[in-house]
């Protein structure tokens, strides 16, 4: 079935740093979402992709819809200590059962 | 003025009880959903609604049954608690069938 790895699973980093993470799938997504989840919340969306090559961005927030349909990235400039939290890309299932598919989530932690 | 709120945001119960838990939403969608995130922070859809039918139901025990009475609620009754239930259930919803999803804070569920 489709599914959605997301790396690295954890990151450690210092405040003030830019951070990487990707999302890769062995099947075609229609667009990409990226959601943050802080601890004890609900995830809570940040950017939506809807076209291959697409390049967004949510203030220090870039995201990039992969032109193989098959990847995304996110990244975050000059991280700061509220940027902590568990990142999620997701993607609906082309095939099949409309759901929303998660991948397993990148943990980002910043020593101030 | 909280868009997707679930109670209670705590349940801690013993093995063989049933329970329940509600959602609400105010941002008028027509679709919700309920998922299950595991200690690994996995998240898995387990059912939606859409205007108060049933359109996914994943592999879950019939233990679980979803109502929506109407489409701005869907409750979660949960019969026979297993130790393996103890998760954090989230409460999503979304204009359409599938994305974006607002997320509620979650219920943290203990099988004791």
């Amino acid at each position: 079935g489709q599914q959605l790895n997301q790396s690295p699973q954890s990151m450690f980093i210092q405040e003030g740093e830019d951070v990487s993470m990707n999302c890769t799938s062995s099947s075609i997504f229609n667009t990409w979402l990226w959601y943050k989840q802080d601890p004890g919340e609900g995830p809570v969306l940040l950017i939506a992709l809807y076209k291959a090559g697409e390049l967004t961005s949510n203030g220090r927030l870039t995201a990039q819809f992969g032109i193989t349909r098959k990847d995304s990235f996110l990244n975050i400039s000059a991280s700061i200590p509220s940027d902590v939290g568990i990142y999620f890309c997701a993607g609906p299932r082309i095939q099949g059962a409309q759901k929303l598919v998660f991948g397993q989530g990148t943990r980002l932690t910043i020593n101030p | 003025d909280t868009a997707v709120s679930q109670t209670p945001k705590y349940l801690v119960t013993q093995m063989g009880n049933d329970k329940s838990i509600k959602c609400e939403q105010n941002l008028g969608h027509d679709t919700m959903y309920w998922y299950k995130q595991d200690s690994k922070k996995f998240l898995k859809i387990m059912f939606s609604y859409n205007n108060k039918e049933l359109i996914i139901n994943e592999t879950v025990p019939n233990r679980f049954s979803p109502k929506s009475p109407d489409k701005a609620h869907l409750n979660l009754h949960i019969n026979s608690l297993e130790l393996g239930d103890s998760a954090v259930y989230f409460c999503a919803s979304s204009p359409g069938r599938i994305e974006p999803q607002h997320f509620g804070d979650g219920t943290r569920l203990s099988i004791l």
